[in-house]
């Protein structure tokens, strides 16, 4: 069964360091997403990403994130000056057209020192 | 506003049946989900079920929607020990994309 999947599994990186999250979406979905957990709380969406471009940010995706989808298979999430608080759970999803469900990676668990 | 809120724990014994419920704020959900969380792993879908419905039945799932109470529970008959994990409930709304998720409840369950 085709998966979402996810490189690193784990990243530990120091505090201004920039980082990429990859993500592999299954392969005839058009729709990609990042969300994240912090430690302990809810799964808080990121940024939704369609045809090439972002469809929808949170309040938490500020100007020190960014997205891409370099090529036909890859999307990838970069944090260009990590703070600590960016320490978390990153989960990358997607979706059909024409589905409602999310499928989701199993995530890269970010630590920040 | 968007809220969602589950109980963090339950505890049930091996071959009990488990009810896990949510509750939402937000009156324009599309579809409800349930997702399940092993140790070290991702989100894994479970079931969901379209807002004007009030039931679906998957094999040993069963979602109940209550939506004038904006309650929504997943039971899982016939629990295993394979059933521990941390079960979320998400809400998917009109006009965006993005889901919305509860805190995830622990199901633990012992022999």
């Amino acid at each position: 069964e085709p998966e979402v999947t996810q490189t690193p599994s784990h990243q530990v990186t120091q505090m201004g360091q920039e980082v990429i999250l990859r993500c592999v979406p299954i392969s005839n979905h058009l729709y990609f997403y990042w969300y994240r957990q912090i430690l302990g709380q809810k799964v808080e969406f990121l940024v939704s990403f369609y045809n090439n471009e972002i469809s929808e940010k949170s309040e938490i995706f500020d100007d020190q994130f960014s997205v891409e989808r370099p090529d036909g298979s890859n999307f990838t999430l970069k944090i260009r000056s990590t703070k600590l608080e960016d320490s978390a759970m990153y989960f990358c999803a997607s979706h059909q057209a024409g589905e409602e469900t999310q499928y989701f990676g199993p995530g890269t668990r970010l630590l920040v020192l | 506003g968007e809220d969602v809120e589950q109980s963090l724990f339950l505890s049930v014994r091996e071959g009990d049946s488990s009810v896990i419920n949510c509750t939402y704020t937000d009156s324009s959900s599309t579809y409800l989900y349930w997702y399940k969380q092993e140790p070290g792993a991702g989100l894994q879908l479970l079931t969901y079920i379209f807002s004007n419905m009030d039931m679906k039945q998957d094999q040993r799932l069963t979602v109940l929607l209550n939506k004038k109470d904006k309650h929504l529970s997943l039971r899982i008959a016939d629990t295993q020990t394979g059933d521990s994990a941390i079960y979320f409930c998400a809400e998917g709304l009109h006009n965006t994309d993005k889901l919305i998720f509860g805190t995830g409840t622990r199901l633990q369950v012992f022999p």
